[in-house]
């Protein structure tokens, strides 16, 4: 099955600094990723999606300067948390786009961020 | 807004077969139906898809209306491992409901 990974798996940075994310589709390309966060006991909530080559589309209520998305690649989309405060503190999840007619999302194994 | 309609929460005793409905009733006529889950701390993980026919993979089978509006998922032999929250999707909507959390008893 498809595999996509994250890096780094969990991150602890202090107020004020940024922290990228990565999100790598190992086995296959994905022209769309997308960008999800997940506060604990609730559902995920999409950020952004993500289409290579081109600037990212964001949810309502995402701050596009806040979380910087970049998708330079097939294989790779980055998510920049930029002057992180505690708030920020969440669980970060990836995911990619398998191609047409298929269109399954594969899912990363996530990233927990804590912002002290 | 997730556009999908799923029970909160389910009980299944170990070994039996567990069965999630989902509501999609504004689904196209060619938009698939996705199942994924979600296991406590992890990334969901996908389970199964189908555009109109019923499905069967390795983990599930997954059993759609003939209108098309409503689908079930399978689990045969439901084990402890398979407690987790289970979301339905469709098509290009990619926002997810609170799914349903499936909860196996031993």
């Amino acid at each position: 099955g498809a595999v996509v990974s994250q890096h780094p798996s969990w991150v602890i940075c202090k107020s004020g600094t940024s922290v990228k994310i990565e999100c790598r589709s190992l086995d296959f390309q994905a022209t769309t990723m997308f960008w999800y966060r997940q506060f604990p006991k609730q559902s995920l909530m999409l950020m952004a999606t993500s289409n290579e080559g081109s600037k990212a589309t964001y949810e309502q209520g995402v701050e596009k300067d806040k979380f910087l998305i970049n998708h330079a690649s097939l294989t790779l989309s980055t998510l920049t948390v930029t002057s992180a405060h505690p708030e920020d503190s969440s669980f970060y999840i990836c995911s990619a786009r398998d191609v047409a007619p298929r269109e399954t999302q594969y899912f990363g194994p996530g990233t927990r961020l804590l912002v002290l | 807004d997730a556009k999908t309609t799923q029970p909160t929460s389910m009980d299944c005793a170990e070994g039996r077969a567990a069965n999630l409905p989902c509501n999609h009733s504004t689904i196209s006529g060619n938009e698939y139906v996705y199942w994924y889950r979600q296991i406590h701390s992890q990334g969901p993980q996908y389970i199964i898809h189908g555009l109109k026919n019923n499905e069967t993979n390795e983990m599930a089978s997954l059993i759609i209306t003939e209108d098309r509006k409503s689908s079930t998922l399978i689990l045969p032999h439901a084990t402890l491992r398979d407690t987790a929250v289970y979301y339905c999707t469709y098509g290009q909507n990619f926002v997810f409901g609170p799914g349903t959390r499936l909860s196996v008893l031993p």
